[in-house]
């Protein structure tokens, strides 16, 4: 299957900072990616779908300045937690989409951030 | 209503037995995908399998295969001759209409694998 990183797998930081988390395609390119986040025990909450060249489709209830999303290359997509607060706590998750084949979405191995 | 649902929270089967977890689904287009992942306690969501809504037989992968009947849009995993490793979250998925469409994930069921 296709591999997708993501960076950092875990991270702290103080309320009020903001966080990057990158999201890599590294044997294909990935026009669209999506952003999940995930609570414990349960399932995975699209955040939003990015795609490369224009801004970030977000779901309903998600907030758009806050959770800002870039998609500038066919392989690189980031999102920026800004000013987090300790309620961003979570599993953040990224996924390309591979468009050979199936448009299976292969999976980062996420990031774990925790705002003190 | 729910377009992908799971109804088995929590599943236990003996190491080297086969294993069943349920996957629903609704939809009302013609063309869709259904994608089951699992998810260990790492994190990291891992892609099994996948069967498209035109497809004739059903998918396999190595121990993985899908039980897709697609009257009963059901859709359903099976896990022959489980293995320790397979303890983990498992997510039936679907994407309706066209590629590059969202993904709904079901609640998720927790295998675990006695030896």
């Amino acid at each position: 299957g296709a591999v997708v990183s993501q960076h950092p797998s875990w991270v702290i930081c103080k309320s009020g900072t903001s966080v990057k988390i990158e999201c890599r395609s590294l044997d294909f390119q990935a026009t669209t990616m999506f952003w999940y986040r995930q609570f414990p025990k349960q399932s995975l909450m699209l955040m939003a779908t990015s795609n490369e060249g224009s801004k970030a489709t977000y779901e309903q209830g998600v907030e758009k300045d806050k959770f800002l999303i870039n998609h500038a290359s066919l392989t690189l997509s980031t999102l920026t937690v800004t000013s987090a607060h300790p309620e961003d706590s979570s599993f953040y998750i990224c996924s390309a989409r591979d468009p050979r084949g199936t448009d299976t979405q292969y999976f980062g191995p996420g990031t774990r951030l925790t705002v003190l | 209503a729910q377009k992908i649902t799971q109804t088995q929270p929590g599943m236990f089967v003996q190491e080297k037995e086969a294993v069943t977890l349920d996957c629903t689904y609704d939809t009302s287009d013609p063309s869709y995908g259904l994608f089951w992942y699992k998810q260990p306690s790492s994190g990291e969501m891992i892609f099994l399998i996948y069967q498209g809504s035109y497809d004739q037989q059903n998918a396999t992968e190595g121990r993985y295969s899908l039980n897709f009947q697609k009257a009963r849009k059901s859709a359903n995993l099976v896990i022959s001759a489980s293995q320790l490793g397979d303890s983990a979250m498992y997510f039936c998925a679907m994407r309706e209409g066209a590629p590059g469409n969202q993904f709904y994930f079901g609640t998720g069921t927790s295998l675990t694998v006695i030896p």
